[in-house]
């Protein structure tokens, strides 16, 4: 079984410090994505990757940055956090790009709170 | 983009069927996926319909019609545990490969 996981379930945080969440999977896969997901407003898509050293935006990137060094890990930075930024967040993988099924795998998530 | 659109909320009857529907706007359609997320819990893979009809898994079906924009999910012999959020995902053939996520549907299973 694929397995996708976070490096917290639950994290509180100051305004203004950088925040680090880490997302390993195990399968191999290629793409790795990171949503947040708020009530009222769905799985929304910060950033993605497809390959080691590549980003791309996705539909709310502003106030965050994203890191792959590694093809199995990536890793979501708010390099200044704020109150809005207070939500789960969730990663997911897949296997490769646009092909068929290609379903995501998600990790438990990280509930993050900006105080 | 696509503009996914489902009931917010749904209540059943425990061993009733329920189906929850999904519609959407996309320029060039090339999937349609459910999933499940339990309060708490990642979202899990339930369907995958690219093509029209209905795809059927255990107590769990979906069907796609392509050319009206609409999916839906049915759950036959409904179960307390089946009490979840359950999300339409629409992935379009332009830009990305990535699949928009509807707002979800909240299931609540009463006895």
């Amino acid at each position: 079984d694929v397995k996708v996981t976070q490096s917290s379930r639950y994290l509180v945080k100051r305004t203004g410090e950088k925040v680090f969440l880490e997302c390993v999977q195990d399968m191999d896969h290629e793409n790795m994505f990171w949503y947040r997901q708020d009530p009222g407003l769905g799985l929304r898509l910060i950033y993605f990757s497809y390959d080691v050293k590549m980003k791309e935006k996705g539909d709310i990137p502003e106030g965050y940055s994203v890191s792959r060094e590694k093809k199995e890990r990536f890793s979501l930075i708010l390099e200044s956090a704020s109150t809005n930024q207070t939500s789960m967040y969730l990663c997911a993988s897949s296997r490769e790009q646009g092909a068929g099924t290609d379903t995501q795998y998600f990790g438990p998530g990280t509930r993050l709170t900006v105080l | 983009g696509q503009n996914i659109d489902q009931p917010t909320e749904m209540t059943a009857t425990e061993g009733a069927i329920v189906q929850i529907n999904c519609t959407y706007q996309t320029s060039g359609f090339n999937g349609l996926f459910w999933y499940q997320q339990h309060a708490g819990e990642a979202p899990t893979f339930l369907s995958y319909n690219v093509l029209d009809g209905l795809e059927e898994k255990g107590r769990f079906s979906s069907f796609l019609s392509r050319s009206k924009g609409y999916s839906y999910l049915l759950l036959k012999e409904l179960q307390m545990k089946d009490s979840a959020s359950y999300l339409c995902a629409v992935r379009d053939l332009g830009g990305s490969y990535i699949p928009t996520f509807g707002r979800g549907t909240s299931l609540i299973v009463h006895p």
